[in-house]
C-alpha cells in the first residue's frame, strides 16, 4: 500500500550527537515537508520541498538541516545545534496541482534527549 | 501567511452534531481550507477542505462563510472515536501547511 514510512519510530540520543530521521514516501508526491510536535502543541514548519534538490526553510529551521536528493526521500538531521531536540517529529507528502490534494503523514518519530 | 484562530477546547455528547468553528480573518481569495485531526501520538489525518462552497464527504461537513473569513468543520454524530485535535489550515499557493494550536475535542458517552 502506498504510505509514508518514518524511522526510528522512537530515538535516543545523547547531548552533542546529531541523528538523522528517515522519511520515504511512495505516493509519487512532489512535496514533503518535515514538522515538530512538542507536548500540548500544535505542529510547527521545520523544513519542506516542492521538488528533488530543492528546499525551504519553515519557521523553525535552526539546529536542522535536510536533503532531497530523491523523491521517494526526505531525511531530516537534528544537529547538536539545536538546543531543545526532545519532540515528536512528523513527515508529510502532498502530491496535489494547484491548491487541491490533501496531506499525508507517516506516524512519527519520537526524539529523547539524554 | 494566513492565521487562524480556533477555540482551544470543545465537548460534544456522543451522538450530538459537533461545530467546530474557526476564524481565518487574513485568507487570499485562492486559499483553500483544510481541515485534520489528529489523535494522541499519531500523525494528522485529513478530514475535508474547500474553497468556497460547502462541502461534504463521509466524515464530515464544511461550512464556509460568504465572505471566507470564517469556516464551521461539522461532525454530524459524534462518536468516541472523533475525539482528537482539530486544526483548520489555510493552504496558500505556496505549498505550505501551517498548523496552528487547533481545538481539542472530548467527547463525552
Amino acid at each position: 500500500d502506498g504510505g509514508i514510512t518514518q524511522s526510528p519510530k522512537y530515538l535516543f540520543r545523547k547531548e552533542g550527537q546529531n541523528v538523522t530521521l528517515s522519511c520515504e514516501q511512495n505516493l509519487n508526491h512532489d512535496a514533503m515537508y518535515w514538522y515538530r510536535q512538542d507536548p500540548g502543541q500544535g505542529l510547527r514548519l521545520i523544513y519542506y520541498s516542492q521538488i528533488v534538490n530543492d528546499f525551504q526553510k519553515g519557521d523553525i529551521a535552526e539546529g536542522y538541516s535536510v536533503s532531497r536528493e530523491k523523491k521517494e526521500s526526505f531525511p531530516l538531521t537534528v544537529t547538536s545545534a539545536q538546543k531543545n531536540p526532545t519532540a515528536f517529529y512528523l513527515c508529510a507528502s502532498w502530491g496535489g496541482r494547484g491548491l487541491t490534494g490533501e496531506l499525508f503523514f507517516g506516524e512519527g518519530s519520537r526524539l529523547t534527549v539524554l | 501567511d494566513a492565521k487562524t484562530t480556533q477555540p482551544n477546547s470543545m465537548e460534544s455528547n456522543e451522538e450530538e452534531p459537533v461545530h467546530l468553528p474557526c476564524n481565518h480573518s487574513t485568507i487570499s481569495g485562492t486559499d483553500y481550507i483544510h481541515w485534520y485531526r489528529q489523535l494522541p501520538s499519531q500523525g494528522p489525518e485529513y478530514v475535508i477542505h474547500g474553497l468556497t462552497s460547502n462541502v461534504n464527504n463521509r466524515m464530515a461537513s464544511l461550512a464556509i462563510a460568504e465572505d471566507r473569513k470564517s469556516s464551521t468543520l461539522i461532525l454530524h454524530r459524534a462518536t468516541l472515536r472523533d475525539a482528537a485535535v482539530y486544526y483548520c489550515i489555510p493552504h496558500n499557493t505556496g505549498n505550505q501547511f501551517y498548523f496552528g494550536t487547533g481545538t481539542s475535542l472530548t467527547v463525552i458517552p
